[in-house]
């Protein structure tokens, strides 16, 4: 079974700071999804990054990238110049290629961006 | 579009009585989930089905927990009877079948049982 594992119950930056979110996960699987997901105080789930375990480059959406190291199950978000919008419950997911589309979550991260 | 509908946006019951959370699909995704999100468990899948047919219901924790898909515009998660430990917030989802795995969530259900 996969298992996704946020270390970093709460983070808190200054407006504009760059923070970096950690994620690792467990699996036996060789290709697979791995994906972030914001939930702000509203409780949308709102995705924000996608990344292919079988791309190599990171992948990126505006100010949001993601570091994605396949032999070390590692898959943190950095977030620049971060914006009080940004303030939000981040959510660590995956998702085997084959099979169900099933997601399994993290616990969490919850990120305040102070003015 | 208009996303991914749920109702009620909020739900209070008492002990014992049974609850019925709906959700609408986006037009056009032929896989629905149903998700519930606790502090203690995180998010948890409950039931997913594919086409409308349940293919996996192994996180539906109870009996006391069904869910239904009639058609591709719409489901249903029934709980019979409550407990207050179903006291949550459940999530709809809904995406196309492989070739975009990217799941569209809904507003959730916050329930809610005294």
């Amino acid at each position: 079974a996969q298992t996704v594992t946020q270390s970093q119950p709460e983070m808190s930056v200054q407006e504009a700071e760059t923070v970096t979110l950690s994620c690792t996960y467990d699996t036996s699987e060789n290709n697979y999804y791995l994906f972030w997901y914001k939930q702000p105080p509203s409780r949308q789930m709102i995705l924000v990054i996608r990344q292919e375990a079988y791309k190599q480059q990171n992948a990126t959406e505006n100010r949001f990238s993601v570091n994605f190291q396949k032999a070390a199950k590692s898959f943190s978000l950095k977030i620049s110049d971060s914006q009080l919008g940004d303030t939000a419950m981040y959510f660590c997911a995956f998702m085997k290629q084959k099979g169900a589309q099933k997601l399994v979550f993290g616990q969490g991260t919850r990120l305040t961006i102070n003015p | 579009d208009a996303g991914v509908i749920q109702s009620p946006r909020h739900e209070v019951t008492e002990m014992g009585q049974e609850v019925t959370l709906r959700c609408k699909p986006i037009s056009g995704h032929n896989s629905l989930f149903w998700y519930r999100q606790t502090m203690m468990r995180g998010l948890e899948l409950l039931i997913y089905f594919n086409n409308n047919v349940p293919i996996d219901d192994s996180g539906m924790p109870e009996d006391r927990f069904s869910a239904k898909m009639p058609n591709a515009s719409f489901s249903t998660l029934k709980i019979q009877p409550s407990e207050p430990r179903d006291s949550a917030v459940y999530f709809c989802a809904s995406s196309q079948t492989r070739g975009s795995e990217k799941l569209f969530f809904g507003s959730g259900t916050q329930l809610s049982v005294l």
